[in-house]
């Protein structure tokens, strides 16, 4: 079976300060992907990043950035410099290499981020 | 905007009852999701087509049903709506099954 968990229900930060979302993953296969996606308040679900197991090379795009391990079966999603508009509810999730694309997610972590 | 529409964006109806959820996929994307968001049961895969074939199926209850058309576009039915099944309702599409999936704006059902 395949879990995801994010332990960070909720977290607030303070404008133009780093702020680091956990991402824990269990799963049995050995080839997979796995996502980040944002949900601002408005609803929509926007995706990310995706990263293949395959590729353990770290991920940066403009203030976000990706560590992911394998070791520790961690895909951490770091925003540098966090601006109020960053202020979402953050997905991480995990897709089996198989017949079948279903998306399993993570509970989420609420980043608010005050000015 | 991800390109996917979804239709109604709210839908408020009575227990006992049915409702249709509409999603038109990206231009070009074969493959089309549905996925269900509460507040006690997080976001759950519910089902997948593949042009116009069912892929895969999740936690997706007897009551609901659904079908990818011709013309790419898939409907959730959800019927016998109990309390339980308010939610934001999501269709993802993407091109193949093994790409990424984008996903619409969703429709938020309250059931009173």
């Amino acid at each position: 079976a395949q879990k995801v968990t994010q332990a960070q229900t909720e977290i607030s930060v303070v404008e133009k300060e780093d702020v680091t979302l956990d991402c824990v993953y269990e799963t049995r296969d050995t080839t997979y992907y796995l996502f980040w996606y944002k949900q601002p308040p408005s609803g929509e679900l926007v995706f990310l990043i995706r990263r293949n197991s395959f590729d353990e090379q770290n991920e940066i795009s403009g203030r976000y950035s990706w560590n992911f391990q394998k070791s520790t079966s961690s895909f951490n999603f770091t925003i540098t410099a966090s601006q109020v508009v960053d202020s979402a509810v953050y997905f991480c999730a995990l897709r089996r290499n198989n017949a079948g694309n279903m998306l399993t997610f993570g509970g989420g972590t609420r980043l608010m981020v005050k000015p | 905007d991800s390109g996917v529409t979804q239709t109604p964006k709210h839908l408020i109806t009575a227990t006992g009852q049915r409702v249709t959820l509409r999603c038109s996929p990206r231009s070009g994307d074969l493959s089309v999701y549905w996925y269900q968001q509460s507040l006690d049961q997080g976001l759950q895969f519910l089902i997948q087509y593949y042009n116009g074939e069912e892929r895969a199926k999740g936690n997706i209850l007897e009551r609901f049903s659904a079908q990818q058309f011709p013309d790419l576009h898939s409907e959730l039915n959800l019927s016998s709506l109990e309390l339980g099944d308010s939610a934001l309702y999501f269709c993802a599409s993407s091109l193949r099954t093994v790409s990424e999936q984008f996903f619409g704006p969703g429709t938020r059902l309250t059931v009173l």
